[in-house]
Protein backbone atom coordinates (compact mmCIF):
# COMPACT_ATOMS: atom_id res chain seq x y z
CA UNK A 1 0.00 0.00 0.00
CA UNK A 2 1.01 3.46 0.03
CA UNK A 3 3.39 5.10 2.83
CA UNK A 4 2.94 8.18 4.55
CA UNK A 5 5.55 9.37 6.38
CA UNK A 6 5.25 11.86 9.74
CA UNK A 7 8.30 13.72 11.07
CA UNK A 8 8.68 13.81 13.70
CA UNK A 9 7.32 11.23 15.67
CA UNK A 10 7.39 12.91 19.03
CA UNK A 11 8.48 16.41 20.24
CA UNK A 12 8.97 18.39 23.24
CA UNK A 13 8.48 22.38 23.23
CA UNK A 14 8.37 24.94 25.68
CA UNK A 15 5.27 27.13 25.46
CA UNK A 16 5.22 30.32 23.85
CA UNK A 17 7.22 28.61 20.73
CA UNK A 18 6.26 26.77 17.47
CA UNK A 19 6.62 23.41 16.27
CA UNK A 20 6.07 22.32 12.59
CA UNK A 21 4.89 18.91 11.74
CA UNK A 22 5.71 17.04 8.60
CA UNK A 23 3.46 14.69 6.28
CA UNK A 24 4.90 13.07 3.36
CA UNK A 25 3.00 10.83 0.70
CA UNK A 26 6.74 8.74 -0.01
CA UNK A 27 5.35 7.08 -3.75
CA UNK A 28 2.21 8.63 -4.88
CA UNK A 29 0.76 12.29 -5.02
CA UNK A 30 -1.69 13.66 -2.20
CA UNK A 31 -3.80 16.59 -3.46
CA UNK A 32 -5.56 16.17 -0.58
CA UNK A 33 -4.58 15.64 3.30
CA UNK A 34 -6.05 15.61 6.48
CA UNK A 35 -4.81 16.59 9.61
CA UNK A 36 -6.39 14.77 12.93
CA UNK A 37 -5.89 15.31 16.98
CA UNK A 38 -5.96 12.21 19.13
CA UNK A 39 -6.01 12.65 22.89
CA UNK A 40 -5.60 10.45 25.24
CA UNK A 41 -7.55 6.98 24.67
CA UNK A 42 -10.11 8.98 22.69
CA UNK A 43 -10.54 9.23 19.32
CA UNK A 44 -9.06 10.89 16.32
CA UNK A 45 -10.78 14.64 15.63
CA UNK A 46 -10.50 16.13 12.21
CA UNK A 47 -8.74 19.37 12.39
CA UNK A 48 -8.56 20.29 8.57
CA UNK A 49 -8.16 18.95 5.26
CA UNK A 50 -5.09 20.17 3.61
CA UNK A 51 -5.36 21.00 -0.29
CA UNK A 52 -2.28 21.24 -2.48
CA UNK A 53 -1.85 24.73 -3.88
CA UNK A 54 -4.97 26.36 -2.11
CA UNK A 55 -5.99 27.02 1.54
CA UNK A 56 -6.89 24.59 3.94
CA UNK A 57 -10.16 23.76 5.32
CA UNK A 58 -10.35 23.64 9.21
CA UNK A 59 -13.58 21.96 10.97
CA UNK A 60 -15.44 24.37 13.06
CA UNK A 61 -13.83 25.33 16.68
CA UNK A 62 -10.11 24.75 15.19
CA UNK A 63 -8.24 28.01 15.12
CA UNK A 64 -6.66 28.59 11.83
CA UNK A 65 -4.34 31.20 13.00
CA UNK A 66 -3.16 28.79 15.57
CA UNK A 67 -2.56 25.48 13.50
CA UNK A 68 -1.11 26.74 10.16
CA UNK A 69 -1.30 24.52 7.51
CA UNK A 70 0.32 24.40 4.37
CA UNK A 71 0.64 22.04 1.41
CA UNK A 72 2.85 23.49 -0.87
CA UNK A 73 3.63 20.22 -3.04
CA UNK A 74 1.85 17.37 -3.94
CA UNK A 75 3.38 15.08 -1.70
CA UNK A 76 4.01 17.23 1.30
CA UNK A 77 1.72 18.53 3.69
CA UNK A 78 3.03 20.54 7.02
CA UNK A 79 1.30 21.66 10.22
CA UNK A 80 2.18 24.27 12.35
CA UNK A 81 1.33 24.58 16.06
CA UNK A 82 2.02 27.91 16.62
CA UNK A 83 2.40 29.61 20.27
CA UNK A 84 1.76 26.13 21.73
CA UNK A 85 0.74 25.92 25.03
CA UNK A 86 0.62 22.92 27.75
CA UNK A 87 -3.27 22.22 26.54
CA UNK A 88 -2.06 21.75 22.64
CA UNK A 89 -0.11 18.65 24.24
CA UNK A 90 -1.47 15.53 22.22
CA UNK A 91 -1.25 12.99 19.20
CA UNK A 92 -1.11 14.47 15.39
CA UNK A 93 -2.06 12.47 12.77
CA UNK A 94 -2.14 12.90 8.99
CA UNK A 95 -3.27 11.33 6.58
CA UNK A 96 -3.79 10.86 3.04
CA UNK A 97 -5.98 9.06 0.23
CA UNK A 98 -5.69 6.65 -2.43
CA UNK A 99 -8.90 6.21 -4.09
CA UNK A 100 -11.08 4.71 -1.72
CA UNK A 101 -8.19 4.44 1.29
CA UNK A 102 -6.54 6.62 3.90
CA UNK A 103 -3.13 6.25 4.15
CA UNK A 104 -2.33 7.19 7.83
CA UNK A 105 1.49 8.31 9.34
CA UNK A 106 2.92 6.55 12.16
CA UNK A 107 1.46 10.11 14.28
CA UNK A 108 3.53 13.31 16.25
CA UNK A 109 3.22 12.90 19.53
CA UNK A 110 3.71 17.23 21.00
CA UNK A 111 4.56 17.58 24.08
CA UNK A 112 4.51 21.27 25.29
CA UNK A 113 6.21 22.36 28.70
CA UNK B 1 -23.73 14.14 8.91
CA UNK B 2 -22.31 10.64 9.84
CA UNK B 3 -21.83 9.53 13.10
CA UNK B 4 -20.04 6.31 14.92
CA UNK B 5 -20.70 4.76 17.95
CA UNK B 6 -18.71 1.96 19.61
CA UNK B 7 -20.00 0.93 22.63
CA UNK B 8 -17.51 -1.03 24.23
CA UNK B 9 -14.96 0.72 25.53
CA UNK B 10 -12.88 -2.28 26.25
CA UNK B 11 -12.93 -5.97 25.70
CA UNK B 12 -11.05 -8.15 27.64
CA UNK B 13 -10.63 -11.93 26.28
CA UNK B 14 -8.20 -14.73 26.81
CA UNK B 15 -6.25 -15.77 23.77
CA UNK B 16 -7.34 -18.09 20.97
CA UNK B 17 -11.13 -17.14 22.49
CA UNK B 18 -13.64 -15.38 19.28
CA UNK B 19 -14.44 -11.81 19.46
CA UNK B 20 -16.92 -9.66 18.54
CA UNK B 21 -16.31 -5.42 18.53
CA UNK B 22 -19.80 -3.72 17.87
CA UNK B 23 -20.04 -0.89 15.44
CA UNK B 24 -23.22 1.01 14.71
CA UNK B 25 -23.11 4.03 12.30
CA UNK B 26 -25.83 6.63 11.90
CA UNK B 27 -26.27 8.59 8.23
CA UNK B 28 -28.73 9.88 5.91
CA UNK B 29 -26.65 9.05 2.86
CA UNK B 30 -24.82 5.71 1.49
CA UNK B 31 -21.35 5.54 3.09
CA UNK B 32 -18.18 3.69 3.20
CA UNK B 33 -17.12 1.41 6.57
CA UNK B 34 -14.07 0.76 7.79
CA UNK B 35 -12.31 -0.60 11.02
CA UNK B 36 -8.52 0.48 11.37
CA UNK B 37 -6.06 -0.82 14.29
CA UNK B 38 -3.74 1.63 16.11
CA UNK B 39 -0.54 0.04 18.53
CA UNK B 40 0.75 2.19 20.73
CA UNK B 41 1.69 5.32 19.75
CA UNK B 42 1.09 4.67 16.16
CA UNK B 43 -0.54 5.71 13.24
CA UNK B 44 -3.94 3.71 11.86
CA UNK B 45 -3.26 0.67 9.76
CA UNK B 46 -6.38 -0.34 8.02
CA UNK B 47 -7.76 -3.84 8.84
CA UNK B 48 -10.56 -4.27 6.31
CA UNK B 49 -13.58 -2.37 4.27
CA UNK B 50 -17.05 -1.87 2.89
CA UNK B 51 -17.82 -0.18 -0.24
CA UNK B 52 -20.31 -2.27 -2.07
CA UNK B 53 -20.96 -5.83 -2.87
CA UNK B 54 -20.81 -8.61 -0.55
CA UNK B 55 -21.82 -7.68 3.32
CA UNK B 56 -19.31 -9.92 4.73
CA UNK B 57 -15.74 -8.45 4.25
CA UNK B 58 -12.40 -10.59 5.26
CA UNK B 59 -9.82 -8.19 6.12
CA UNK B 60 -5.67 -8.58 7.23
CA UNK B 61 -4.76 -10.29 10.45
CA UNK B 62 -8.06 -12.79 10.15
CA UNK B 63 -10.38 -10.22 10.97
CA UNK B 64 -13.49 -10.20 9.08
CA UNK B 65 -16.60 -7.78 9.59
CA UNK B 66 -20.37 -7.90 8.73
CA UNK B 67 -22.70 -4.73 7.00
CA UNK B 68 -25.82 -4.84 8.05
CA UNK B 69 -27.82 -1.81 6.72
CA UNK B 70 -31.30 -2.83 8.27
CA UNK B 71 -29.31 -2.65 12.17
CA UNK B 72 -26.81 -0.03 10.69
CA UNK B 73 -23.76 -1.96 12.01
CA UNK B 74 -20.21 -3.21 10.96
CA UNK B 75 -19.04 -5.03 13.87
CA UNK B 76 -15.73 -6.64 13.69
CA UNK B 77 -14.52 -10.56 14.44
CA UNK B 78 -12.13 -13.04 14.80
CA UNK B 79 -12.89 -16.41 15.55
CA UNK B 80 -9.17 -17.16 17.43
CA UNK B 81 -7.34 -14.07 18.59
CA UNK B 82 -4.09 -13.52 19.37
CA UNK B 83 -2.00 -11.71 22.51
CA UNK B 84 -0.50 -9.59 19.64
CA UNK B 85 -3.70 -8.47 18.53
CA UNK B 86 -4.32 -6.26 21.68
CA UNK B 87 -4.58 -2.75 20.32
CA UNK B 88 -7.12 -0.01 19.98
CA UNK B 89 -9.69 -0.33 17.25
CA UNK B 90 -11.59 2.25 15.20
CA UNK B 91 -14.73 2.13 12.94
CA UNK B 92 -15.00 4.50 10.66
CA UNK B 93 -17.28 6.22 8.19
CA UNK B 94 -17.29 7.83 5.17
CA UNK B 95 -19.65 9.20 2.92
CA UNK B 96 -19.49 8.88 -0.81
CA UNK B 97 -18.88 12.19 -2.30
CA UNK B 98 -16.14 15.19 -1.67
CA UNK B 99 -12.98 14.61 -0.22
CA UNK B 100 -14.75 11.52 1.79
CA UNK B 101 -13.81 12.68 5.33
CA UNK B 102 -13.76 10.11 7.76
CA UNK B 103 -15.84 10.16 10.80
CA UNK B 104 -14.45 7.69 13.76
CA UNK B 105 -15.68 6.16 16.55
CA UNK B 106 -14.51 6.42 20.01
CA UNK B 107 -12.23 3.20 19.86
CA UNK B 108 -12.28 -0.17 21.33
CA UNK B 109 -9.40 -1.26 23.41
CA UNK B 110 -9.18 -4.99 22.92
CA UNK B 111 -6.86 -6.66 25.64
CA UNK B 112 -6.27 -9.88 25.06
CA UNK B 113 -4.48 -12.28 27.80
CA UNK B 114 -2.72 -15.63 28.05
Amino acid sequence: GAVVSQHPSWVICKSGTSVKIECRSLDFQATTMFWYRQFPKQSLMLMATSNEGSKATYEQGVEKDKFLINHASLTLSTLTVTSAHPEDSSFYICSAKVNTEAFFGQGTRLTVV
Amino acid sequence: AQSVTQLDSQVPVFEEAPVELRCNYSSSVSVYLFWYVQYPNQGLQLLLKYLSGSTLVKGINGFEAEFNKSQTSFHLRKPSVHISDTAEYFCAVSDLTGFQKLVFGTGTRLLVSP
